[in-house]
Formats: C-alpha cells, structure tokens, sequence
C-alpha cells in the first residue's frame, strides 16, 4: 500500500517556541492532505485540509496563526505549531488522498509535547 | 448533522469469538464508509471500506454491513484474535473527489481475550 511518513514521530519543546511537523508521501503525489489532532483516548479531530499550492482550509475552531500549513509540494505538507503552550500537547496525524481511488493513507502520528 | 456516532466504547471479546461495533450518521450525502484500526502510539490504518451502493462487503475476518434505510453500518470481526486487540474508528465522507476528509466516530476500544 501506499506509504506516508511523518516526521519527527515525537517532539518535547519548552512554551513559547515553535514546532514544525512534515507530512510526506513516499510513493505516490497527493494534492490533497488533512491535519488531525488526537487528545488520549479520544477521537481524531481535522484541523484543516492542505492543498498543494494554495491556502489551507480550517475547520471552525482551529486557529490559522497557531496552526500553520504549508503545502508547498506534491509529496509534503507542514504543520508549524507557534507560539506552543502545554495545552497544545497531543497527537498530531497526517493523511494524504492517493490520486487513484482518492483513499486516505495515514501517517505514523506525531507525539507533541510542550512543557 | 456531521456526527457519526459509534457505539459501543470498549469491548470485550473471548479469543475466536465475533467483535460487532456500530456507526450511525446523519448526513445523507456521506458516500464513503471506512474502518480504521489504531494502535497505541501511532496512525490509524484502513481495514476496510464500502460505498452505499452494496450492503455488505467482506475482506478475510473483517465485514461491513451497511443499511442504507437506516443510516447505520457495522463492522464484524469473526474469529477474533487477542492481536486484534486495538482501537476501531468508524469514518465517514462525501464527494467522490475527497475521501480524505474524514468525519470520524469516537472509538471502540476491543479486548480479545485469550
């Protein structure tokens, strides 16, 4: 099956910094990725939906200047946490459509902790 | 009207037993009905899949059934195995062009016991 890889697969980082995390597609080119965001022993929430060259659209709540998305590729999109406080900690997922059969393909998750 | 409900929040299952978790929704215009089996610690990965055009889809132990009628679908694990002991995602979405988007249910979490 299709590959997508997210790196780092766990971050610490002290408050107030920033946080990049990138979400790439090994073996296939995706103009559509999604962001998602897991609190433990809950449910994956989307963030937004990154396309490739062109703005990110967030879901109601997510905040675009905390949140940042960057799709500037077919095979990678990013996410850079801002200004990080410890209520941003969670699990951090990617997907990727795979342009045939517009499945979704999953990432490992990112671990995010601020402390 | 974008909610899937899943039910039930954890189970409980003896070794070679059936593992049955249901979803609901609302939304009419959702045409794509994925599973999803999530380990601790990393990313959920698709199990199966099925469109509201069958009633019913099979892959190995796991199957779908899906009643159109009633906006409910269900996932049944026959001979269950303790190494199908992980958390269970119904999903939904609509638009042929963006099965990505995912509306998710809020989890089961299956014991197999051995």
């Amino acid at each position: 099956g299709a590959v997508v890889s997210q790196h780092p697969s766990w971050v610490i980082c002290k408050s107030g910094t920033s946080v990049k995390i990138e979400c790439r597609s090994l073996d296939f080119q995706a103009t559509t990725m999604f962001w998602y965001r897991q609190f433990p022993k809950q449910s994956l929430m989307l963030m937004a939906t990154s396309n490739e060259g062109s703005k990110a659209t967030y879901e109601q709540g997510v905040e675009k200047d905390k949140f940042l998305i960057n799709h500037a590729s077919l095979t990678l999109s990013t996410l850079t946490v801002t200004s990080a406080h410890p209520e941003d900690s969670s699990f951090y997922i990617c997907s990727a459509s795979h342009p045939q059969g517009k499945r979704a393909f999953f990432g490992q998750g990112t671990r995010l902790t601020v402390v | 009207q974008q909610q899937v409900k899943q039910s039930p929040q954890s189970l409980i299952v003896q070794k070679g037993g059936i593992s049955i978790i249901n979803c609901a929704y609302e939304n009419t215009a959702f045409d794509y009905f994925p599973w999803y089996q999530q380990f601790p610690g990393k990313g959920p990965a698709l199990l199966i899949a099925i469109r509201p055009d069958v009633s019913e889809k099979k892959e190995g132990r796991f199957t779908i059934s899906f009643n159109k009628s009633a906006k409910q679908f269900s996932l049944h694990i026959m001979d269950s195995q303790p190494g199908d002991s992980a958390t269970y995602f119904c999903a939904a979405s609509h638009g042929s062009s963006n099965t990505g988007k995912l509306i998710f249910g809020q989890g089961t979490t299956l014991q197999v016991k051995p």
